[in-house]
């Protein structure tokens, strides 16, 4: 079965500074990835999403991300964080099914604090 | 252009009870799914609705139920509530056309008492 693993569950960073969020997925087959953010009490935002080709993506807010099959990792980067960028960050792999339809298996969460 | 809406956005009930949660899609997406999202978690997949039909079903209880109207605006609903049902409900709708997006909703905080 996919999963998806981001192993930290708190990153706090100076407004400013560089930032790299870590993702690592199992999959059988080429993965269409994806990074979500979500406000306190909201919603899901899609920043970027990986389908096939090059493996550097560019989302919004600044943000990109780099698919690396050999490590069967998606980390999300942002070269100088700001302050409204305090959020928690999901990834997600989604899975295609046999039977038609798709469905996103999500990490855990990574929440973010930006110090000022 | 309207993006996924739900309602209602907050909902308290006790144990035992039974709720129905609404779902409209984004502008030109015909798939509605449903993701559970408890609290410190990432969302989990409930089911997936197309043309009015369950497609996908997660490992969830037959106490959560939905449906698709033409229109393909959607509803889950849950009976017998439980405690461990308190959660934040999200709806995302998406286009059947190949491998699309998913763009969610602001999501429902349902408490159960």
């Amino acid at each position: 079965a996919q999963s998806v693993t981001q192993p930290d569950i708190h990153i706090t960073v100076s407004e400013g500074a560089s930032l790299e969020l870590r993702c690592n997925y199992s999959y059988g087959a080429t993965p269409y990835l994806f990074w979500y953010v979500q406000s306190p009490g909201q919603g899901l935002q899609l920043l970027l999403k990986y389908f096939s080709g090059d493996t550097l993506v560019q989302g919004i807010k600044g943000f990109e991300a780099e698919f690396k099959r050999s490590q069967s990792s998606f980390n999300l980067r942002k070269p100088s964080v700001h302050w409204s960028d305090a959020a928690e960050y999901f990834c997600a792999v989604d899975n295609i099914l046999t039977g038609g339809g798709n469905k996103l298996t999500f990490g855990t969460g990574t929440q973010l604090k930006v110090e000022l | 252009d309207a993006g996924v809406t739900q309602s209602p956005t907050h909902l308290i009930k006790t144990r035992g009870q039974q709720v129905t949660l609404r779902c409209s899609p984004k502008s030109g997406h015909d798939t509605v799914s449903w993701y559970q999202q408890a609290l410190g978690q990432g969302p989990q997949f409930i089911f997936q609705y197309y043309e009015e039909e369950e497609r996908q079903r997660g490992n969830f209880p037959d106490r959560f139920s939905g449906h698709q109207f033409p229109n393909y605006s959607s509803e889950l609903n849950v009976n017998a509530l439980l405690l461990g049902d308190s959660a934040l409900y999200l709806c995302a709708s998406s286009s059947r056309t190949g491998i699309e997006t998913q763009y969610f909703g602001p999501g429902t905080r349902l408490l159960v008492l």
